[in-house]
């Protein structure tokens, strides 16, 4: 079974800074993988995908990268502002037939002013 | 091009009772899946619909069900409710089978069972 865990669940930075949040998943036979951001009583956007034969993707100041033999994907954001402040989550397609994503349990990031 | 629509966007029942959640897909969608999020369990697949037909059920009791329209649009069903049931229902959608594509999710419809 497909599992998904994203580390850390909380992280707080200064506006302006690079940062870097993880995602690892335990099956490697994975399709594609998607990061989502949602905003707080609300539905998810979706911010990147990566096909399985791709290593990355990008979009303005994300990018995100893909590890299928070691089980694991980066969301990088640039520059970060406040209004970056979300929970970000990703999740994996888990094959042929099961037509579902697997989701991580997300990292919820504080952008401080 | 209008998003994923979901009704209604809150909903607050008793133990006991059903209810019934709708959504609509971007226009020329097929495939419609549902998603319940709880603050301890997270996001977890309910079932997915592609032209009316159900391809793929989550792992949740036979009290959830849900069907597809032939405009594509879904609703969801969930008898007997539970205060376990309080939860965020995401309806998404994608062009065919969502594979290789990127899924579109709605605002969600926030349900609480008291």
């Amino acid at each position: 079974k497909q599992e998904v865990t994203q580390i850390p669940a909380a992280l707080s930075v200064p506006e302006g800074e690079n940062l870097v949040l993880n995602c690892s998943f335990t099956d490697s036979a994975i399709y594609n993988l998607q990061w989502f951001r949602q905003d707080p009583g609300k539905g998810l956007t979706s911010l990147l995908l990566i096909q399985s034969s791709q290593r990355e993707q990008t979009s303005g100041r994300l990018n995100a990268s893909l590890d299928k033999s070691s089980g694991r994907s980066t969301l990088y954001i640039a520059a970060s502002q406040p209004g970056d402040s979300a929970t970000y989550l990703c999740a994996v397609w888990a094959g042929a037939g099961s037509y579902q994503l697997t989701f991580g349990k997300g990292t919820k990031l504080s952008v401080i002013p | 091009k209008a998003g994923v629509t979901q009704t209604p966007r809150y909903l607050i029942k008793t133990r006991g009772q059903q209810v019934t959640l709708s959504c609509s897909p971007i226009s020329g969608h097929r495939s419609v899946s549902w998603y319940q999020q709880t603050p301890g369990q997270g996001l977890q697949f309910l079932f997915e619909y592609f032209s009316e037909t159900q391809r793929n059920k989550g792992n949740f009791p036979g009290r959830f069900s849900g069907r597809q329209f032939s405009n594509s649009r879904s609703e969801m069903n969930v008898s007997t409710l539970e205060l376990g049931d309080s939860a965020l229902y995401l309806c998404a959608s994608s062009l065919d089978s969502g594979s290789y594509e990127k899924l579109f999710f709605g605002s969600g419809t926030q349900l609480s069972v008291l």
